[in-house]
């Protein structure tokens, strides 16, 4: 089993729904969870982080934790095409290190 | 600000030669962090400096790999012996002291002929 673990997708939502990704975790006593957004031949870029049980909402973007269940979710409301790319959950398991699941491809159709 | 920056960003080299790649990490940030990303794959964990010295190298492949931050701003990631399977788009990141957050540069895309 991996220590992240994520969909691989793609995930495809039309313009204007709700796109729902989904990690889960192996480690119950992890404490630090991200997201990032990595286009196409770029890099991660942060999207948010969390750190406790519940949702934590920034504009479009609500993540939501649920450490007794050892997973953590990212929702984007009114999905642009824009946002068409492959989203990583990442956590802190030990030390400092991201342990990063394998990504979701997100494709939002005009 | 200016963000955590990497050259080269593309690197073509033969197997078997040595390659260096460079990472400036945001400034006032003590943290830096080399991952490696194959194509398809999440980033995955080299090494992890605190100041100058490295706090934690497991993620390291093997002795061939090694990575210096002499002043505790600037790092450089040392590749000899290059192998094909070194081949990848090898990734820098920073934090600052206050917080776990740890924001990415471009990367550096290398390719062992």
């Amino acid at each position: 089993q991996k220590e992240v673990e994520q969909n691989s997708g793609p995930l495809s939502v039309p313009e204007g729904a709700i796109a729902s990704l989904n990690c889960t975790y192996s480690d119950r006593g992890s404490q630090s969870f991200f997201w990032y957004r990595q286009y196409s031949g770029k890099s991660p870029e942060l999207i948010m982080s969390i750190y406790s049980n519940g949702d934590k909402e920034d504009g479009r973007f609500t993540a939501q934790l649920n450490k007794a269940s050892q997973y953590v979710s990212l929702l984007i409301r009114d999905s642009q095409p824009s946002d068409s790319a492959t989203y990583l959950c990442a956590v802190i398991l030990a030390g400092n290190m991201l342990t990063f699941g394998g990504g979701t491809r997100l494709m939002v159709k005009p | 600000g200016a963000g955590v920056s990497q050259t080269p960003s593309n690197k073509v080299t033969e197997k078997g030669k040595y390659v260096e790649l460079r990472c400036d990490p945001i400034s006032g940030h003590t943290a830096l962090y080399w991952y490696r990303q194959s194509l398809g794959q999440g980033p995955e964990f080299l090494i992890y400096f605190q100041g100058t010295g490295a706090a934690d190298d497991s993620g390291l492949p093997n002795d061939r790999f090694f990575a210096v931050r002499p002043e505790g701003s600037v790092s450089t990631l040392k590749i000899q012996r290059t192998e094909r399977g070194d081949s990848a788009v090898y990734l820098c990141a920073s934090s600052s002291p206050y917080t776990d957050t740890q924001y990415f540069g471009p990367g550096t895309r290398l390719t062992v002929l």
